[in-house]
């Protein structure tokens, strides 16, 4: 079945410390891929896509992704965390030609001092 | 930066209640989506419109919804007969080259008694 998994529900992390978010799907084809973030009241923000070419991409906010074909994944990370990027992230895709996106459940980041 | 915006951020209704949920989509945009995100679920899309028609809809979009654009900017969705399980946070969404890449809303949280 068609599906996109964030294996991780919730991840805690220190300020300054390194953010790593799994991201795989399952489709015939590869999708395009995005990440959105969602912060405490607010809507989703798009922070990166993937839909060809390099296979890492920047996004805003200090955040990159990975594309790995062989292992269906799309790896969101950061370097190093700030206190404000505690919210909840969503991996996403679209199949080509049909543009409605498909979300995973979404990996909550809490930032601890 | 050009934004989507919903009216209300928080409505609550009646069972059985009409309610109509707006959304002023990012002016230059041609493709529109409606999705929404029950408290502790995924992100599910509704229903996609463009060039004046729906393009795709959801199982979940049945008969007591409906979208409309009744004027050049605003994007509406209509549940006809609010149900207990209609309480969730709806996103409206647009998207300027219906690639994927859209731009959501803050979202109205819908709360049906």
């Amino acid at each position: 079945a068609q599906s996109v998994t964030q294996p991780d529900i919730h991840i805690t992390v220190s300020e300054g410390a390194s953010l790593e978010l799994r991201c795989n799907y399952s489709y015939g084809a590869t999708p395009y891929l995005f990440w959105y973030v969602q912060s405490p009241g607010q809507g989703l923000q798009l922070l990166l896509k993937y839909f060809s070419g390099d296979t890492l991409v920047q996004g805003i906010k200090g955040f990159e992704a990975e594309f790995k074909r062989s292992q269906s994944s799309f790896n969101l990370r950061k370097p190093s965390v700030h206190w404000s990027d505690a919210a909840e992230y969503f991996c996403a895709v679209v199949l080509i030609n049909d543009y409605k996106l498909s979300f995973g459940a979404g990996t909550t980041v809490t930032v601890r001092a | 930066e050009p934004e989507v915006t919903q009216t209300p951020s928080h409505q609550v209704t009646q069972m059985g209640q009409e309610v109509i949920l707006r959304c002023v989509p990012i002016s230059n945009h041609l493709y529109f989506y409606w999705y929404r995100q029950i408290l502790g679920q995924k992100v599910e899309f509704l229903v996609s419109f463009y060039n004046n028609e729906i393009s795709e809809k959801s199982e979940i979009f049945d008969d007591q919804f409906s979208v409309e654009r009744p004027d050049g900017s605003n994007f509406t969705l209509k549940i006809r007969s609010t149900k207990l399980e209609d309480s969730a946070m709806y996103f409206c969404a647009s998207s300027a080259a219906g690639d994927g890449t859209q731009y959501f809303g803050p979202g109205t949280r819908l709360t049906v008694t």
